[in-house]
């Protein structure tokens, strides 16, 4: 199936620091999901973007579709303890399969 | 309102058992997928019905795996013949938009093969 970059793996912060993750693809994508999953529990959504350049916030969260599709952001403002836990991307190319990124774990150290 | 619910959360059953996982949407959602999820990786599509019928089954891995939704609403996943190699956590997720919308994902059921 096609790849999704999503770096870094992980990240260990302080908090109240800023945090940047991305996703990356050889292939165009239409649509672009963020979602953070805790453990023992199923992925979140957290913000949609469905259009090339779109930047949408939700809360400390912001998320970029990117300008060439084949790639997106997301930002974390001043993380807190509850940002923990491991953050996908998901992208949908044509059709009905979405396909998920290998996740970025965040750690926040009080 | 009520989320994604899916039963069992726990499944421990033998290699070469026949399982069955169900997934209730929430109210209204036409569009409900099934993905897999190993330790350390990304959900993988598994299928995707719109309505009852299955719209995309490219995600299957084989001809163990099938899944049904006869009224449009709950769906089983049913895996024959288990193997070990399926020891996963299976997700279910459903959307108000047929393909493309936004996914709300149940906590998914720990299946593991003995």
């Amino acid at each position: 199936g096609q790849q999704l970059n999503q770096s870094p793996q992980s990240m260990f912060i302080q908090e109240g620091e800023d945090v940047s993750m991305n996703c990356t693809s050889s292939s165009i994508f239409n649509t672009w999901l963020w979602y953070k999953q805790d453990p023992g529990e199923g992925p979140v959504l957290l913000i949609a973007l469905y259009k090339a350049g779109e930047l949408t916030s939700n809360g400390r969260l912001t998320a970029q579709f990117g300008i060439t599709r084949k790639d997106s952001f997301l930002n974390i403002s001043a993380s807190i303890p509850s940002d923990v836990g491991i953050y996908f991307c998901a992208g949908l190319m044509s059709g009905n399969q979405f396909y998920f990124g290998t996740g970025t774990s965040l750690t926040v150290i009080p | 309102g009520a989320g994604v619910s899916q039963t069992p959360s726990n499944k421990v059953t033998e290699k070469g058992k026949y399982v069955e996982l169900r997934c209730d949407p929430i109210s209204g959602h036409t569009a409900l997928y099934w993905y897999r999820q190993s330790l350390g990786q990304g959900p993988e599509f598994l299928i995707y019905f719109q309505g009852t019928g299955a719209a995309d089954d490219s995600g299957l891995p084989n001809d163990r795996f099938f899944a049904v939704r006869p009224e449009g609403s709950v769906s089983t996943l049913k895996i024959q013949r288990t193997e070990r190699g399926d020891s996963a956590v299976y997700l279910c997720a459903s959307s108000s938009l047929a393909g493309g919308g936004e996914q709300y994902f149940g906590p998914g059921t720990r299946l593991t093969v003995t």
